[in-house]
C-alpha cells in the first residue's frame, strides 16, 4: 500500500460525459501529480499541484481540469468525454518537488468510454 | 521539454541471466532518474533512484549507472527471478515533473 488514495477504482461512462476522479495523497505530501496511461502505453504526465497551486502542466488537454484543495486531496476533471480518454489515470504524490523526492503512485482509476 | 527514450521494449531472459535496460534522456538540466516496475493492472512502483551527483546505486539484485556526459542511464537487474517479469519504467526529472520512457516488457523465463 503506498498510502495514495484513489477513488473510484472502476468508471463507466459515455462519450460527452463528464466524470471527477479523486485523489488523496499519502500523509505529510505536499505535492500531487496526474498522470494517464492509455493501452500498451507508457505514463503522460498531465498536471501538478503543490500545496494547493498548479506548478507544472503537462499533455493535459483542454477538456480536462484539476485542482488541489485545502485538506490537500486532489480532483481531475474530465469532460466532453471521447473513446480514446479511456484510459488508467494515476495519482502521485511527494512530499516536496523541488528536493527530488520519490513520487509514490495510487492504484489509478480505470475510466471506460462506451 | 524532456524526452526520454527507453530501450528495448521487450526484453526476454533465461531465469538466473542478467536484464539490462537502457535510456536516454535530452534536458542536461535533470537531476534525479527514477526506476519503476508495473505488473499488470498494478500501479508503478519505485524500485530504485539515482540523483545526478551519484554514478552508481545498488540495491540487492537491483543497479543503476548513469553518466551525466553521455546523458544515459541503465538498470541492472541481476540472477533474474520469475517475479522480476514486469513492465519497467525510466524517467527524468526536470524541476517539477518526470518525463518517463515508453517502458521495457521483462519476461522471465523459467
Amino acid at each position: 500500500d503506498s498510502g495514495v488514495t484513489q477513488t473510484p477504482k472502476h468508471l463507466i461512462t459515455a462519450t460527452g460525459q463528464r466524470v471527477t476522479l479523486r485523489c488523496s495523497p499519502r500523509s505529510g505530501d505536499l505535492s500531487v501529480y496526474w498522470y494517464q496511461q492509455s493501452l500498451d502505453q507508457g505514463l503522460q504526465f498531465l498536471i501538478q499541484y503543490y500545496n494547493g497551486e498548479e506548478r507544472a502542466k503537462g499533455n493535459i488537454l483542454e477538456r480536462f481540469s484539476a485542482q488541489q484543495f485545502p485538506d490537500l486531496h486532489s480532483e481531475l476533471n474530465l469532460s466532453s468525454l471521447e473513446l480514446g480518454d479511456s484510459a488508467l489515470y494515476f495519482c502521485a504524490s511527494s512530499v516536496d518537488p523541488d528536493s527530488y523526492q520519490p513520487q509514490h503512485f495510487g492504484d489509478g482509476t480505470r475510466l471506460s468510454i462506451l | 521539454g524532456e524526452n526520454v527514450e527507453q530501450h528495448p521494449s521487450t526484453l526476454s531472459v533465461q531465469e538466473g541471466d542478467s536484464a539490462v535496460i537502457k535510456c536516454t534522456y535530452s534536458d542536461s538540466a535533470s537531476n534525479y532518474f527514477p526506476w519503476y516496475k508495473q505488473e499488470l493492472g498494478k500501479r508503478p512502483q519505485l524500485i530504485i533512484d539515482i540523483r545526478s551527483n551519484v554514478g552508481e546505486k545498488k540495491d540487492q539484485r537491483i543497479a543503476v549507472t548513469l553518466n551525466k556526459t553521455a546523458k544515459h542511464f541503465s538498470l541492472h537487474i541481476t540472477e533474474t527471478q520469475p517475479e522480476d517479469s514486469a513492465v519497467y519504467f525510466c524517467a527524468a526529472s526536470e524541476v517539477y515533473k518526470l518525463s518517463f520512457g515508453a517502458g521495457t516488457t521483462v519476461t522471465v523465463r523459467a
